[in-house]
């Protein structure tokens, strides 16, 4: 099974407003990624969080980190239709950090 | 700057055959990966290089093959292709050690019928 969980699925919002997907993770990590994948394309990394931050803020994006609860959170905020794509979490675990493991992606749709 | 470059693009396959998919890099990394794509599962691993000469075991390994050619170059291949088998490819490469930012092929689209 996958390490990584994210959540929801799948989100439409309208250009503008902010949106919030959710990481989960079942064992202890290295740090955590967000990575951005736009249609028929390779994947893009965002922004990595080590497992002793707690926030992390790169342009629109904020990320968070709860080791306590193994969760992360990716907000983009003011949202544009370039935007527009799949976000996949990847956990780096402590006992193998040479791997990355990926969640299944939130799927972001902007409406403009 | 190329960064990983991934081929073919595509490709159509019957069940039974074989084929290699290829991958370089140029940004000098330690570490490459051969990741699969299947709707609604993610991306998963099928095999790891962390440095020249050494492959191991990800996630997903059975039937398929990988050889690191030199620190560039890391190939995946298909013995004897199944539909099971029918996925995305994407081939990926990093630097070695704690927090690996990882680079992305625009990846390989494998059909077998």
């Amino acid at each position: 099974s996958q390490q990584g969980e994210e959540d929801p699925q799948a989100l439409s919002i309208q250009e503008g407003e902010n949106a919030t997907m959710n990481c989960s993770y079942k064992t202890s990590i290295n740090n955590l990624q967000w990575y951005r994948q736009n249609s028929g394309r390779g994947l893009v990394h965002l922004i990595l969080i080590r497992s002793n931050e707690r926030e992390k803020h790169s342009g629109r994006l904020r990320v968070t980190l709860d080791t306590s609860k193994k969760s992360s959170s990716l907000l983009i905020t003011a949202s544009r239709a370039a935007d527009t794509a799949s976000y996949f979490c990847a956990t780096a675990l402590i006992i193998d950090d040479y791997k990355l493991s990926f969640g299944a992606g939130t799927t972001v749709t902007v409406r403009a | 700057n190329a960064g990983v470059t991934q081929t073919p693009k595509f490709q159509v396959l019957k069940t039974g055959q074989s084929m290699t998919l290829q991958c370089a890099q140029d940004m000098n990394h330690n570490s490459m990966y051969w990741y699969r794509q299947d709707p609604g599962m993610g991306l998963r691993l099928i095999y790891y290089s962390a440095s020249e000469g050494t492959t191991d075991k990800g996630e997903v390994p059975n039937g398929y093959n990988v050889s690191r050619l030199n620190k560039r170059e890391f190939s995946l291949r298909l013995e004897s292709a199944a539909p099971s088998q029918t996925s995305v490819y994407f081939c990926a490469s990093g630097v070695t050690g704690r927090g690996n930012t990882i680079y992305f092929g625009e990846g390989s689209w494998l059909t077998v019928v």
